[in-house]
């Protein structure tokens, strides 16, 4: 498609509960990324793949959180085991490549809210 | 200290004033930079990328300071639509392939 796709908008969780995120980045994009932004509007690097490839998680938690890009389906984030401050805004952005010049086109997020 | 720093605001101005505003940043190996702006907590769309040598987008005028790390955007005649959070963001390499570097907004409110 011609914007980057997310799903789904809300998520409520328990304290406890497993949390997925999916996204589909624009057509013909090879870069995928994943960004949470808490209540302060921090944005914050978690991870980028290249088509299916994991590129960069030097931002990623090491526990709970995992992302995958699987041919033919959308990319997914997971948090198992969700704490109080996973609370945040979720935003999936994709690139056309990794030239200097080239943007990244941002997804309209997953508001996700752990009770 | 924060990588990339911003004055959160919010600067309150009446419509058709110059605005601008600053950040700096602490990574010298930086090499991309761009104002993104992000309105009531959708996502972040991209404004204008800065160049070295400056660039001008209608009433938007980015400038950036290499020796000092410091990044400046102007907006001229401003008008009601542009009140929205302003992210300065860096990239050490490629804007295209590395994960960005997000100020923490600054929030512009322009009065009627």
């Amino acid at each position: 498609g011609e914007e980057v796709a997310q799903t789904p908008k809300h998520l409520v969780r328990g304290e406890g509960q497993k949390a997925k995120l999916y996204c589909a980045p624009i057509k013909g994009h090879s870069y995928v990324f994943w960004y949470q932004q808490v209540l302060k509007n921090e944005f914050k690097f978690l991870i980028s793949f290249q088509n299916e490839n994991v590129f960069d998680e030097t931002g990623m938690p090491k526990e709970r959180f995992s992302a995958k890009c699987l041919p033919n389906s959308p990319c997914s984030l997971e948090i198992q085991a969700t704490k109080l401050e996973d609370s945040a805004v979720y935003f999936c952005a994709s690139s056309q490549s990794r030239l200097r010049t080239d943007t990244q086109y941002f997804g309209p997020g997953t508001r996700l809210t752990v009770l | 200290r924060k990588e990339v720093e911003q004055d959160p605001g919010p600067f309150n101005v009446p419509e058709g004033a110059t605005v601008a505003f600053n950040c700096t940043y602490s990574n010298s190996a930086s090499q991309s930079f761009f104002w993104y702006r992000q309105d009531c907590r959708k996502e972040p769309k991209l404004l204008m990328s800065v160049y070295s040598s400056g660039n001008e987008d209608g009433r938007f005028t980015a400038q950036l300071n290499r020796a000092s790390q410091y990044i400046s955007l102007l907006i001229r005649d401003s008008k009601l639509s542009d009140s929205a959070t302003y992210l300065c963001v860096v990239s050490t390499s490629g804007g295209g392939a590395d994960g960005l570097t997000f100020g923490k907004g600054t929030h512009l409110i322009i009065q009627p």
